[in-house]
């Protein structure tokens, strides 16, 4: 079955230093992926999205990275900032263009 | 643009009621998803629409779920009749086509607490 894994455990970053964010898939060969944000009580926000030719992908403090041969995508927030505590969720789109959620891991920056 | 709307933000019912979820796109977006989501089991797709038709609902849990599109700007979630383990956040979402570059656009959601 098609399975997509994120660290269910919280990572804890020390402010100024690079987070990573690691989502891994199986049974899957997704036309693009997408990476979002939640806070408490909010809804998940789109952050980017990189297609299956992109090796990379960069927005501001973020750099997405696609790796269909390891099947795998990297999240990297650079400089972090506590600002940047949330949890981040990965999703792979299907054949229909319809979202696979990841469970997102929790990203904690410590001052 | 307001975003996506959801109502009401906290909705808690005691079990056998009929609850009903709202829901306002972002104008312009032709597809519109209700998503659950619990600690459990994440985020699950219940039902998208695609110009107002409904496309896909095999994720709806039950036949006491049930949602409508009646136009481009309104969506409905209903539940009827209420259970305990239907206490979960309820999502809508809006895109714009499909293989878009800009992702899904989520509502703030409603907290559903069923006692």
């Amino acid at each position: 079955s098609q399975k997509i894994e994120q660290n269910s455990e919280a990572l804890n970053i020390q402010e100024g230093k690079t987070a990573t964010l690691t989502c891994n898939y199986t049974n899957y060969s997704p036309a693009y992926l997408q990476w979002y944000r939640q806070d408490p009580g909010r809804g998940p926000v789109f952050l980017l999205l990189i297609r299956e030719n992109e090796k990379e992908k960069r927005k501001e403090r973020l750099k997405v990275t696609f790796d269909t041969t390891l099947k795998q995508s990297l999240f990297h927030i650079t400089a972090s900032q506590p600002a940047d505590s949330a949890t981040y969720l990965c999703a792979l789109t299907d054949s229909n263009y319809q979202l696979i959620w990841g469970a997102g891991t929790k990203l904690i920056i410590k001052p | 643009d307001a975003g996506v709307i959801q109502s009401p933000r906290h909705e808690v019912t005691e079990m056998g009621q009929e609850v009903t979820l709202r829901c306002k796109p972002i104008s312009g977006h032709d597809y519109l998803f209700w998503y659950r989501q619990t600690m459990m089991r994440g985020l699950e797709l219940l039902i998208y629409f695609n110009n107002n038709v409904p496309i896909d609902d095999s994720g709806m849990p039950e036949d006491r779920f049930s949602a409508k599109m009646p136009n481009a700007s309104f969506s409905t979630l209903k539940i009827q009749p209420s259970e305990p383990r239907d206490s979960a956040v309820y999502f809508c979402a809006s895109r714009q086509g499909q293989g878009s570059n800009y992702g899904y656009t989520f509502g703030s959601g409603t907290r559903l607490t069923v006692v």
